[in-house]
């Protein structure tokens, strides 16, 4: 069956960098894109941006460009989100997320808080 | 500020008609396909819908999803109590390039 599972949660610092990890199993990892999707404390689902794993294409939302990379290592099925400059409104529960059509699968979910 | 805009609350009686709606814009919900996702507390969320109206492999059929030009709407019959949860709309953005999200509406099983 398909899992999907992240990384733990993480504590930082004002200014640092965080950097999550994304395990998928049960699914050809390189045929679909790997979503980020991240959602503070009481509030909405935004969206990050996406990693193809077989090309390594990006496209990232506006609101994150400049502070995230994506990337992924298809030799062990992991993608990887980084995010740098932590602010406190950065605060928020990070999903990874490969979704098309009838397939939705979603990580776990890693909190991620800054804190100084 | 989310760029679809959905009603922050809703809520009916068991066993009522339940509508949520989602309201886009000629670069995302007119040209593209609506998905909607159900959020439990504590949990990732739920793909109920895809495509505007096509229910995933053990979704009840209680739940259903249209669209018309620019808006889509959720609707939910024979409300049940665990239907109490957060539920999102979202659609490809063609000027932005990317996904965007309603705000989320959540729904009460009064």
């Amino acid at each position: 069956q398909v899992q999907v599972v992240q990384s733990g949660a993480e504590v930082k610092k004002p200014g640092a960098s965080m950097k999550v990890s994304c395990k998928a199993s049960g699914y050809t990892f390189t045929d679909y894109h790997l979503h980020w999707v991240r959602q503070a404390p009481g509030q909405g689902l935004e969206w990050m941006g996406r990693i193809h794993p077989n090309s390594g294409a990006t496209n990232y939302a506006q609101n994150f460009q400049g502070r995230v990379t994506m990337t992924r290592d298809t030799s062990i099925n992991t993608a990887y989100m980084e995010l740098s400059r932590l602010r406190s409104a950065d605060t928020a529960v990070y999903y990874c997320a490969s979704w098309g059509g009838s397939r939705s699968y979603w990580g776990q979910g890693t909190l991620v808080t800054v804190s100084s | 500020q989310s760029v679809l805009t959905q009603p922050p609350s809703a809520s009916g009686t068991p066993g009522q008609r339940v509508t949520v709606s989602c309201s886009g814009s000629s670069s995302n919900i007119g040209p593209n396909t609506v998905n909607w996702y159900q959020q439990l507390p504590g949990t990732a969320p739920k793909l109920l819908i895809y495509n505007n109206n096509q229910r995933p492999s053990g979704v009840p059929d209680r739940f259903s999803g249209s669209k018309s030009g620019t808006s889509a709407s959720l609707a939910i019959s024979g409300l049940q109590s665990e239907d109490e949860a957060d539920y999102y709309c979202a659609a490809w953005d063609d000027s932005l390039k990317g996904w965007v999200f309603g705000g989320g509406t959540k729904l009460t099983a009064l």
